[in-house]
C-alpha cells in the first residue's frame, strides 16, 4: 500500500536556525505533493504544492520544498524559523492515474516547536 | 466568504450511542471527505463523496455511516460499532477529484466519550 513517511515526530528550533523538515512515499507512479500546516487553535491550511514542472516550489511564509523524485523525497525547508513557525506540518501525497486523482494519503506530522 | 463549516466544536458521546457530525460547504465543492487526525497518526480517511448520492469508504469506515443528499452537506454518523471513536474528525472538500485541486479543511468536531 501506498504510505508517507515524515522522519521526525518533533523538532525543537531555535529562532532563525534552518529548517529541513522530512518526506517520503512509496509510489513509483506520478504524485501531486503537498504540506499543509496546522497552527494551534487553527484549521489545515495549503502551505505549497507541486504538481509538475520547477522542482524546487515555494509556499507562503518563506517556506520552500524540493520534489527529489530518485529519492521520493518532497523535504520542507525555511532558512530561518520564526517563532510564530511552530505547528504541525503533515507532508500529502495524492497519486495521480492518468489525469485523475487518488485522494489524498497523509503522513503522521511533526510538530515544530520554535524557541524564542 | 466560502469555506467549510462544521458542528459542534466539541461532542461527547454515552456508551451504545450514536452520534452526528455536521458538515456544510459554501464552496460549490463536488468531492467532500472526511478524515480521523489521531494524535501521532496524522489524517486517515474515513469516508469520501464525489458526487451527490454516492459516496466511497476510506481506509477506516468501520463503525461510521455517511449521507450526501445534497452537495453542501456530507454529515458522518459515528455508530456504536465504532468502538474507538475519541478522536479529531475533519472535513474538508474539492472542487473535483478529476483535477488537480488541494483541499479545503473545515475546523473539526472533537469527539469524547463519556
Amino acid at each position: 500500500a501506498q504510505s508517507v513517511s515524515q522522519h521526525n515526530h518533533h523538532v525543537i528550533l531555535s529562532e532563525a536556525a534552518s529548517l529541513e523538515l522530512g518526506c517520503n512515499y512509496s509510489y513509483g507512479g506520478t504524485v501531486n505533493l503537498f504540506w499543509y500546516v496546522q497552527y494551534p487553535g487553527q484549521h489545515l491550511q495549503l502551505l505549497l504544492k507541486y504538481f509538475s514542472g520547477d522542482p524546487l516550489v515555494k509556499g507562503i511564509k518563506g517556506f520552500e520544498a524540493e520534489f527529489i523524485k530518485s529519492k521520493f523525497s518532497f523535504n520542507l525547508r525555511k532558512p530561518s524559523v520564526q517563532w510564530s513557525d511552530t505547528a504541525e506540518y503533515f507532508c500529502a501525497v495524492n497519486l495521480n492515474y492518468g489525469g485523475s486523482q487518488g485522494n489524498l494519503i497523509f503522513g503522521k506530522g511533526t510538530k515544530l516547536s520554535v524557541k524564542p | 466568504d466560502g469555506g467549510i463549516t462544521q458542528s459542534p466544536k466539541y461532542l461527547f458521546r454515552k456508551e451504545g450511542q450514536n452520534v452526528t457530525l455536521s458538515c456544510e460547504q459554501n464552496l460549490n465543492h463536488d468531492a467532500m471527505y472526511w478524515y480521523r487526525q489521531d494524535p501521532g497518526q496524522g489524517l486517515r480517511l474515513i469516508y469520501y463523496s464525489q458526487i451527490v448520492n454516492d459516496f466511497q469508504k476510506g481506509d477506516i469506515a468501520e463503525g461510521y455511516s455517511v449521507s450526501r443528499e445534497k452537495k453542501e452537506s456530507f454529515p458522518l454518523t459515528v455508530t456504536s460499532a465504532q468502538k474507538n471513536p475519541t478522536a479529531f474528525y475533519l472535513c474538508a472538500s474539492t472542487a473535483d477529484i478529476r483535477y488537480y485541486q488541494p483541499q479545503h479543511f473545515g475546523d473539526g468536531t472533537r469527539l469524547s466519550i463519556l
